[in-house]
């Protein structure tokens, strides 16, 4: 089943700060995010696995609450590069290496 | 490393008609996945390989649909007598177990089905 990410869509001014948030109605067992930008390949940003751990990339850092089986991507600083549609993907089951991917948020930064 | 390269980008067909896509995966990349995504859509697993077994076929991957890697290099993805419906992005994906889940993806076939 898919999982479900919110919002869809959000717009800010560059330097603002954004949460997307990604969340699964089955048990998770790791969490991928991804970046895409139009008309162009999906980018690996990084995967949280369980734990609760939070990893960061750049100004750009996730964590993972597995009791609550959902992800939250942390946008701080917001620059315009991170413009784009942001996927979560979780595996299908544990050990199984095929995604699902959400819907998508998609990202505006604006000057 | 030169990443995942897709051939062609674009592809425009007539309904009935079959239609081949080639990806050639990062070299040392032993899994090789191809996804396909609808505007704004998620993408959607379609079919993977390890080497050139290919270990799972999604249940939206009709009898029209196959894919091969022979020797465990590149990979063809083919559509015979395209629909409507098989219009998409149609994705490549392709990553080293020892480095886990993370995906390298191409850029994508689009097809459009006239």
């Amino acid at each position: 089943q898919q999982p479900v990410q919110s919002p869809q869509a959000v717009i800010l001014r560059e330097g603002e700060d954004a949460v997307i948030n990604c969340s699964s109605s089955k048990a998770l067992y790791s969490v991928h995010w991804y970046r895409q930008k139009h008309g162009e390949a999906p980018v690996f940003l990084m995967i949280l696995l369980k734990g609760g751990e939070q990893k960061g990339h750049d100004k750009i850092s996730a964590s993972f609450n597995e009791k609550k089986q959902q992800s939250s991507l942390y946008l701080t600083a917001s620059q315009l590069s991170y413009s784009g549609t942001y996927f979560c993907g979780t595996p299908v089951n544990f050990g199984n290496e095929k995604l699902t991917f959400g819907t998508g948020t998609r990202l505006t930064i604006i000057p | 490393d030169t990443g995942v390269s897709q051939d062609p980008r674009h592809k425009i067909t007539k309904r009935g008609q079959n239609v081949t896509f080639r990806c050639d995966p990062i070299s040392e990349h032993n899994r090789l996945y191809w996804y396909r995504q609808t505007l704004g859509q998620g993408p959607e697993f379609l079919t993977y390989f390890q080497n050139e077994a290919q270990l799972e076929k999604s249940r939206l991957l009709s009898d029209r649909f196959s894919a091969e890697r022979p020797k465990g290099s590149f990979s063809t993805l083919e559509i015979q007598r395209t629909e409507q419906g098989d219009s998409a992005m149609y994705l490549c994906a392709s990553s080293f177990l020892q480095e886990g889940e993370k995906l390298f993806f191409g850029s994508g076939t689009q097809l459009s089905v006239l």
